[in-house]
């Protein structure tokens, strides 16, 4: 159990047109996810908290407007990548959370790789 | 969130039990630690989570030293698969929110030799 695809797993885009990735959890319904953006050779860094119904929370020095997310059900949030640019390619990771008794579990998508050209 | 310190690299020889170290000597007793592992260009893997009970599942055993100040999480059987970058982690006891979120440290490169 506790499942997580993430879809497209790679997209390359011209620079200044704008990208969606969807987060998916496929077996079990996250109340909060997470999106994670990952450098070459460098750690996961939390870009934004999604919350189902309202508002994500978004990491000091990460664009709201830029990257924008929507958490329409329990079971799908979505990033996106507005005008996007060179420096805007990455490898975004979403994470959906499961409780555990006292503390919640997340639960990895595989990965999209952005590509701007 | 508690800081966790992590060798840079290790290496394992298939097989063989890989024993990997974090210490994580600020952790306050609401603390879970987390262990996870990213396989090259692969999203981070869940493994196992503990308070201060040693724990195991399919996949490893975590174990806790009594002033909590450290871990390690072992592979009892090492394969080639095994191979990928660990981290510990800290994170506060609750569910969901931003509150809770998982803060990712370099972690340690396993590296499992044929």
């Amino acid at each position: 159990g506790a499942v997580v695809s993430q879809h497209p797993s790679r997209v390359i885009c011209k620079s200044g047109t704008s990208v969606k990735i969807e987060c998916r959890s496929l077996d079990f319904q996250a109340t909060t996810m997470f999106w994670y953006r990952q450098f070459p050779k460098q750690s996961l860094m939390l870009m934004a908290t999604s919350n189902e119904g309202s508002k994500a929370t978004y990491e000091q020095g990460v664009e709201k407007d830029k990257f924008l997310i929507n958490h329409a059900s329990l079971t799908l949030s979505t990033l996106t990548v507005t005008s996007a640019h060179p420096e805007d390619s990455s490898f975004y990771i979403c994470s959906a959370s499961v409780d555990r008794g006292l503390a919640d579990t997340q639960y990895f998508g595989p990965g999209t790789r952005l590509t701007v050209l | 969130d508690a800081k966790t310190t992590q060798p840079p690299s290790m290496d394992c020889a298939e097989g063989r039990a890989a024993n990997l170290p974090c210490n994580h000597s600020t952790i306050s007793g609401n603390e879970y630690v987390y262990w996870y592992r990213q396989i090259h260009s692969q999203g981070p893997q869940y493994i196992i989570h503990g308070l201060k009970n040693n724990e195991t599942n399919e996949m490893a055993s975590l174990i806790i030293t009594e002033d909590r100040k450290s871990s390690t999480l072992i592979l009892p059987h090492a394969t080639l698969r095994d191979t990928a970058v660990y981290y510990c982690i800290v994170r506060v006891a609750g569910r969901g929110g931003s509150n809770y979120k998982l803060t990712f440290g370099k972690g340690t490169l396993l590296t499992v030799n044929p």
